[in-house]
């Protein structure tokens, strides 16, 4: 069965260092999303992408954050200087269309910011 | 703010019984209700959807949907051990986006 990838699974960095997240969406989805789960709290949405454009983002997602599709398969997050409060998993996550909307988790990626 | 409310739990329920989780949510709006299964330390793994009033099963899954009282239910028949987990309410808002509640523990005793 397709699943989401994301890489690294772990990813250690010191504060104000830049990270890149990256996911490998299912193949034939057209949808991509970024959501980050702080330790013990919500799931919370970042930002939607559809056809090379950001389509929604929360107020989460400041000018620190950007996505990018590189290539056909890889979509990825940055985060240009890292703050503690940086320190979550982020789950990416993608869906075939607007009209089924249902959305599939990647196994995320610990971001520690020390 | 468009808000998502669970019981955080955790509820506890014997193996083989019926386990029930309840979300109820803010925006009457909503059209799309969603339930995710988190174990712990990994991603929400979607199990249920509904969309229209009423009921809708998938094996030992019964996901509920009242609109007019804002309120989505997900039944667990015959509830076993490996079931103990979090389950999100994710409900769509709009411009593809969902918003979750905080997740019910449950734990189903052997």
């Amino acid at each position: 069965e397709p699943e989401v990838t994301q890489t690294p699974s772990h990813q250690v960095t010191q504060m104000g260092q830049e990270v890149i997240l990256r996911c490998v969406p299912i193949s034939n989805h057209l949808y991509f999303y970024w959501y980050r789960q702080i330790l013990g709290q919500k799931v919370e949405f970042l930002v939607s992408f559809y056809n090379n454009e950001i389509s929604e983002k929360s107020e989460i997602f400041d000018d620190q954050f950007s996505v990018e599709r590189p290539d056909g398969s890889n979509f990825t997050l940055k985060i240009r200087s890292t703050k503690l409060e940086d320190s979550a998993m982020y789950f990416c996550a993608s869906s075939p269309i607007t009209g089924t909307l249902e959305q599939y988790f990647g196994p995320g990626t610990r971001l520690t910011v020390t | 703010q468009k808000e998502v409310e669970q019981n955080s739990g955790p509820l506890s329920v014997p193996e083989g019984a019926i386990a029930s989780l309840n979300c109820t949510y803010s925006d009457r709006g909503s059209q799309s209700f969603f339930w995710y299964r988190q174990y712990s330390g990994k991603s929400p793994e979607l199990i249920m959807f509904i969309y229209s009033n009423g009921d809708k099963e998938d094996g030992r899954f019964t996901a509920q949907l009242n609109k007019a009282s804002q309120y989505v239910s997900l039944l667990i028949r015959d509830s076993q051990p490996s079931d103990s987990a979090t389950y999100l309410c994710a409900v769509w808002v709009g411009g593809n986006k969902l918003v979750f509640g905080a997740g019910t523990i449950l734990r189903v005793k052997s």
